[in-house]
């Protein structure tokens, strides 16, 4: 199984600010097939990116994916006030799906 | 658009069966993967498993023993049944659409185990 791990796993920064969250594999990610999501209180999770590094449609481009093998990153230029949540990382290269623990950005 | 709606009891009891639906409506079931994930109270989010619309299945290891999935293509639903359940399975389950990461989800359904 492998097994993620995200950091830090809380991010408090101003909106306009940029975030940077982390998202360790325990072994490389098949494909790098890793998603991220984004959930807010009471809400489903959101897809926001998927391969690592495609947005999901209609997403805006302050958000972005990078990385492969164990390392991937995501980006937001600027944060929004609607950015505030939290954010899990999943791989689907191999199974059992996995999702990390989560990187909650809140406001400093 | 493709929406999906989870049904099924709140409360169950222990050592009782978990049985949920899910509906796609705006689209058809067939072609995709379809996911369940749960999340229990104040934690993250566990991938239960999916089915693809021909029936194949894939589960977590974890819960393997546990669960069946399963779809009715005619009605555009498909099912998760987990037996024999204990207080840790108490969740919000979630049903999902899996072309390449879960791309659209249920708004969730609370189940709580408790007698």
């Amino acid at each position: 199984e492998i097994v993620l791990t995200q950091s830090p796993g809380t991010l408090s920064l101003s909106p306009g600010e940029r975030a940077t969250l982390s998202c360790r594999a325990s072994q490389s990610v098949s494909s790098n097939y890793l998603a991220w999501y984004q959930q807010k209180p009471g809400q489903a999770p959101r897809l926001l990116i998927y391969g690592a590094s495609n947005r999901a449609t209609g997403l805006p481009d302050r958000f972005t994916g990078s990385g492969s093998g164990t390392d991937f990153t995501l980006t937001i230029s600027s944060l929004e006030p609607e950015d505030f949540a939290v954010y899990y990382c999943q791989q689907y290269g191999g199974s059992p799906f996995t999702f990390g623990p989560g990187t909650k950005v809140d406001v400093k | 658009q493709v929406q999906l709606q989870e049904s099924g009891p709140g409360l169950i009891k222990p050592s009782e069966t978990l049985s949920l639906t899910c509906t796609v409506s705006g689209g058809s079931i067939s072609r995709y993967y379809w996911s369940w994930i749960r999340q229990p109270p104040g934690k993250g989010l566990e991938w239960i498993g999916f089915i693809y619309y021909n029936g194949d299945t894939n589960y977590n290891p974890s819960l393997k023993s546990r669960v069946t999935i399963s779809v009715d293509a005619s009605k555009n639903q498909f099912s998760l049944k987990l037996t024999s359940v204990t207080a840790a399975d108490t969740a919000v389950y979630y049903c999902a659409r899996d072309p390449h990461g879960l791309d659209v989800w249920g708004q969730g359904t609370t189940v709580t185990v408790s007698s």
